[in-house]
């Protein structure tokens, strides 16, 4: 089993829809939580971390359920330039809690 | 320099040739990393540095080498390349020593082909 696990998608949304993802993780001692977008050919830049209280950015919310280990992102009101890869990111306990990315969840946002 | 620079862009190179990827960072940040890209795996964390003179491994370290002479440069070296060391190299760094709990600047990446 993958330590951080998305779906690859894509994920074919609708401009203005709302879109969410999950991501889950294994290692229940991880301590922090990140998003970040990586667009096509580029390198990732970190959207949102991820508190345990929730948090939210204009049209991202990112939350978090420890008991069920998984990472969680909505995006509302999605715009065409939404359309990139989101990676959910963990840190390993195990491993001087160094960061375990996921594959990455593909979103297309259609006109 | 803005931030963190990599080069080459790309590179073919041919097997069992020596390769050092160049990493450049501007932020004055501890922590850096590399990290290899492939189609459907995530990022996979090569070397990183918690601080100029020290050096760990990371998932992946078998046929790479790195070194911290210094806060800014991060270089990464293949002794002898392989064809599955083809994929996409970023370098990143942060400014906390453990880099889990800030955000990681990536640089633009490099694609290296071996054939």
């Amino acid at each position: 089993r993958k330590e951080v696990e998305q779906d690859p998608g894509p994920f074919n949304v609708p401009e203005g829809a709302t879109v969410a993802f999950n991501c889950t993780y294994s290692n229940s001692a991880s301590q922090s939580f990140f998003w970040y977008r990586q667009d096509c050919r580029k390198e990732p830049k970190l959207l949102m971390s991820v508190y345990s209280s929730g948090n939210e950015d204009g049209r991202f919310t990112a939350q978090l359920n420890r008991a069920s280990q998984y990472i969680s992102l909505l995006i509302r009101d999605s715009k065409l330039s939404d359309s990139a890869t989101y990676l959910c990111v963990v840190n390993n306990a195990r491993s001087n809690y160094q960061l375990i990315w996921g594959a990455g969840t593909k979103l297309i946002i259609k006109p | 320099i803005a931030g963190i620079t990599q080069a080459p862009t790309s590179q073919i190179l041919a097997a069992g040739r020596r390769m050092t990827l160049r990493c450049t960072q501007d932020m004055r940040h501890n922590a850096m990393y590399w990290y290899r890209q492939d189609l459907g795996l995530g990022l996979r964390l090569i070397h990183y540095s918690n601080t100029a003179g020290t050096t760990g491994k990371g998932e992946v370290p078998d046929g790479y080498s790195v070194s911290r002479a210094n806060t800014d440069d991060f270089p990464l070296t293949l002794a002898s390349a392989v064809p599955s060391q083809t994929s996409v190299y970023f370098c990143a760094s942060s400014d906390e020593l453990s880099g889990s709990y800030n955000e990681q600047f990536f640089g633009p990446g490099t694609r290296l082909t071996v054939l």
